[in-house]
Formats: structure tokens, sequence, C-alpha cells
């Protein structure tokens, strides 16, 4: 158990549809990162927060949004949902916003 | 995205191989680090390096931080079927404002007991 805790562990929607995804970051790491993982790829780096700021961005669609809040949970939100957005994503937090990130056991999306 | 060569992409062995993989970059990297995500799970750090030439461990697991900087490796020693699972590299350079993990696409483990 990495301490990191992402909710729901699953989610079925329909196409144009919106959710949101929810993470608790270990206790006292200040930085989250969000990942997309589809069927046989590797981890895409969606965007990072330090302490409620975005520090850094990958390859987010603008349809996806996320936040920080003061307690540092993280929320990623995705909208207009399309087929292709079926994924796992999975949260993962570090201390200092330092390249050693634990990762949470993702939450599998799937759109219908 | 830019992405790491890694290599290869699966095995399959018996218990008791050893099992050797690798990670390449077309740039100097100052972290390396090893990841081992298993089916519904997500990754789990195994090894963080820092310093080129670096060498450390993990029960059987041993890890290498290449002295070109551009690549790194990771040996299991004496394999069990619990090692099943895809072994992720991920590395970072301090190259301009970069402040993202570059990551591998994975080497997927299968151990025949």
């Amino acid at each position: 158990d990495s301490g990191v805790t992402q909710t729901p562990k699953h989610l079925i929607t329909a196409t144009g549809q919106r959710v949101t995804l929810r993470c608790s970051p270990r206790s006292g790491d200040l930085s989250v990162y969000w990942y997309q993982q589809s069927l046989d790829q590797g981890l895409q780096f969606l965007i990072q927060y330090y302490n409620g700021e975005e520090r850094a961005k990958g390859n987010i669609l603008e349809r996806f949004s996320a936040q920080q809040f003061p307690d540092l949970h993280s929320e990623l939100n995705l909208s207009s949902l399309e087929l292709g957005d079926s994924a796992l994503y999975f949260c993962a937090s570090s201390v200092d916003g330092g390249y050693t990130q634990y990762f949470g056991p993702g939450t599998r999306l799937t759109v219908l | 995205g830019q992405q790491l060569n890694q290599s290869p992409q699966s095995m399959f062995i018996q218990e008791g191989e050893d099992v050797s993989m690798n990670c390449t970059s077309s740039s100097i990297f100052n972290t390396w680090l090893w990841y081992k995500q298993e089916p519904g799970e997500g990754p789990v750090l195994l090894i963080a390096l820092y310093k080129a030439g670096e060498l450390t461990s993990n029960g059987r697991l041993t890890a290498q931080f290449g002295i070109t900087r551009k690549d790194s490796f990771l040996n299991i020693s004496a394999s069990i079927p619990s090692d099943v699972g895809i072994y992720f590299c991920a590395g970072h350079s301090n190259a301009g404002n970069n402040r993202k993990l570059i990551w591998g696409l994975g080497t997927s483990l299968a151990v025949n007991p």
C-alpha cells in the first residue's frame, strides 16, 4: 500500500458525459501527478500540481482539467468523454515535487 | 511525447533464471527510476538512482545508472513466479525547464514455474 488513495476504483459512463476522479496523496506529500494508461500502453503524464499550483503539464487534452485543493487532495475532471478516453487513470504523489513518485491503485474508466 | 527505449519488450523465462532489461535515452539523465506494475495495480517504485555509475540493490533486484548517463539496467536474480509483471523505467533530465519524468513503454515479464 503506497498510501495514495484514489476513488472510485471503477467508473462506467457514456460518451459525452463528464466524470471526476479523486486522489488523496500520501501524508506529507505536497505534489500530485496524474497519468493515463491505455490498454497495452505505457504511462502518459497528464499534469502535476505542487502545493495547490500547477507545476508541469503533459499531454492533457483541453477536455480534461485538474486541480489541487488546500488539503492537498486533487481531482481530475474529464468532460465530453469519448470512447478513446477509456483507460486507467493513476494518481501519484511525491514529497517535494521531485521525481520519486508513489502511485495510487488507479481508477479504471470505461466509456460506452 | 518523448519516451525512453526500453528492451526487451517482453520476456518469458523459467523460474530460477536471471533477468536483465535496460533502458536507453538519446539525452543525458540525472535520475533513473525503476517501477513494477502488476495487473490491475499501480506501479510500485523498486529502485531510484541519482548518480552516474551508481549500483543499487533491493533484495534480488539490482539496478545501475549507466556511466554515460544515457542508460540504466535492471537485473533480477533467481526469478520467482511473483516477479511477473511489467517493469517500467523512468528518467529525468535537468536540461531546459523540463519538470517531467520520461517513461519507457515497459518490459513484460512472465515466469514459468
